[in-house]
């Protein structure tokens, strides 16, 4: 059984601050890798995809992957209050994705 | 453009009865994908699309669950004999391709009673 895991949180940072939400997972033969953000009551919304190891950046979001350790991490920068959801690690198993079960993020004033 | 769309929004249906949900995908895009989502939950795979064919059911719960997408856009996710145990979120998604990043529909939120 191919597992994604992600510490479930919450995990509470300051407005401003750096968040790190991070995620492992089981496939070594795992290829594309994948962020969502799901706020309350809403579907996942995608916001990054990574498929090579190292740093991938997009405005205040950064996502790491090292595949080695099969490890990926996703940094969001100068966290605001609007960032607050849970969000979704996803990787490939073949054609389809597996998710974990979300990290809750809450950014508070 | 579109993004997906999905059809009816909610569903409450009654212990026993057959429903059918709907996706329409973002136009364009070949593979198509449901997945349903419980509370506290990551979404789980149920079934892939690539044109009209079901290239990976491998997800269905059991033969209750069957999908159609007959003219590789739109699909039909139906489901007979419900159970309580059926009420969840369910989510379509489709991509340009596959493997590739998946986007989301709003989801149908089916409660059975």
């Amino acid at each position: 059984q191919k597992e994604v895991e992600q510490n479930s949180g919450p995990l509470s940072v300051p407005e401003g601050a750096i968040a790190s939400l991070n995620c492992t997972y089981s496939d070594r033969g795992s290829q594309s890798f994948f962020w969502y953000r799901q706020y309350s009551g809403k579907s996942p919304e995608l916001i990054m995809s990574i498929y090579s190891n190292g740093d991938k950046e997009d405005g205040r979001f950064t996502a790491q992957l090292n595949k080695a350790s099969q490890y990926v991490s996703l940094l969001i920068r100068d966290s605001q209050p609007s960032d607050s959801a849970t969000y979704l690690c996803a990787v490939n198993d073949s054609d389809k994705l597996i998710f974990g079960t979300g990290t809750r993020l809450q950014v508070f004033p | 453009g579109a993004g997906v769309s999905q059809t009816p929004s909610n569903k409450v249906t009654e212990k026993g009865k057959y429903v059918e949900l709907r996706c329409d995908p973002i136009s364009g895009h070949t593979a198509l994908y449901w997945y349903r989502q419980s509370l506290g939950q990551g979404p789980e795979f149920l079934i892939y699309f690539q044109g009209t064919g079901a290239a990976d059911d491998s997800g269905l719960p059991n033969d209750r669950f069957f999908a159609v997408r007959p003219e590789g856009s739109v699909s039909t996710l139906k489901i007979q004999r419900t159970e309580r145990g059926d009420s969840a979120v369910y989510l379509c998604a489709s991509s340009l391709t596959s493997p590739g990043p998946q986007y989301f529909g709003p989801g149908t939120r089916l409660t059975v009673t």
